[in-house]
């Protein structure tokens, strides 16, 4: 099976600072994403990576870097958080960019207070 | 650019009742993938279809089935009877290639309540 881990579960931050969330998959997928899961607006690409060490803004992007280091690793990081980075995310994984289904990880509860 | 819209934000329904949940797409790639995923309560992501851009035939897979038109640019997914368990959010996304190559984008999401 498929294994998408993400670090943590719930993470509670203080405002200003900086955020690292790792995510790590185990099947040698070429495909990474980050996504931010917030009610009403469904899942929103913050950042993915087709390859390591290559990364492409997704749709909301400010506010967030990314790294890819090593294929199986693809850490999302907030510089400088703040509280509307309170949300879910979620890292997944697909085997090729386009045509294959992507698998996610389970998910980190953020809140920056 | 590639967008998915999921008009539907909330569909109540009662046990054994059919629901069709809808997702219209935009892209400007000619090859293109699309998926429906399904977020139970318990909050992981579980992958149900893939459809690309070249296969138009519906799709039934037990109580489920698809609806896939280019000509009106939608993935539509019936469930046939549905059941308590099939309450959850679905979501309708779509895979580019060309100019959105790799990217992965989805709609708001679906929230299915079916109540015995």
């Amino acid at each position: 099976d498929v294994k998408v881990t993400q670090s943590s579960r719930y993470l509670v931050k203080r405002t200003g600072e900086k955020v690292f969330l790792e995510c790590v998959q185990d099947m040698d997928h070429e495909n990474m994403f980050w996504y931010r899961q917030d009610p009403g607006l469904g899942l929103r690409l913050i950042y993915f990576s087709y390859d390591v060490k290559m990364k492409e803004k997704g749709d909301i992007p400010e506010g967030y870097s990314v790294s890819r280091e090593k294929k199986e690793r693809f850490s999302l990081i907030l510089e400088s958080a703040s509280t509307n980075q309170t949300s879910m995310y979620l890292c997944a994984s697909s085997l090729f960019p386009g045509g294959t289904e992507a698998f996610f990880g389970q998910g980190t509860r953020l809140t920056v207070v | 650019a590639q967008k998915v819209t999921q008009a539907q934000t909330e569909i109540s329904v009662v046990e054994k009742e059919d629901v069709t949940l809808d997702c219209v797409y935009e892209t400007r790639d000619t090859t293109y993938y699309l998926f429906w995923y399904k977020q139970p309560p318990s909050g992981e992501l579980v992958f149900l279809i893939r459809r690309n851009s070249f296969d138009e035939q519906n799709e039934i897979s037990g109580r489920y089935s698809w609806n896939f038109q280019k000509s009106t640019s939608s993935f539509n997914f019936t469930i046939t009877a549905s059941q308590v368990v099939d309450s959850a959010v679905y979501f309708c996304a779509l895979s580019g290639s060309g100019t959105s190559y790799g990217k992965l984008t989805f709609g708001q999401g679906t929230i299915l309540t079916v109540h015995p």
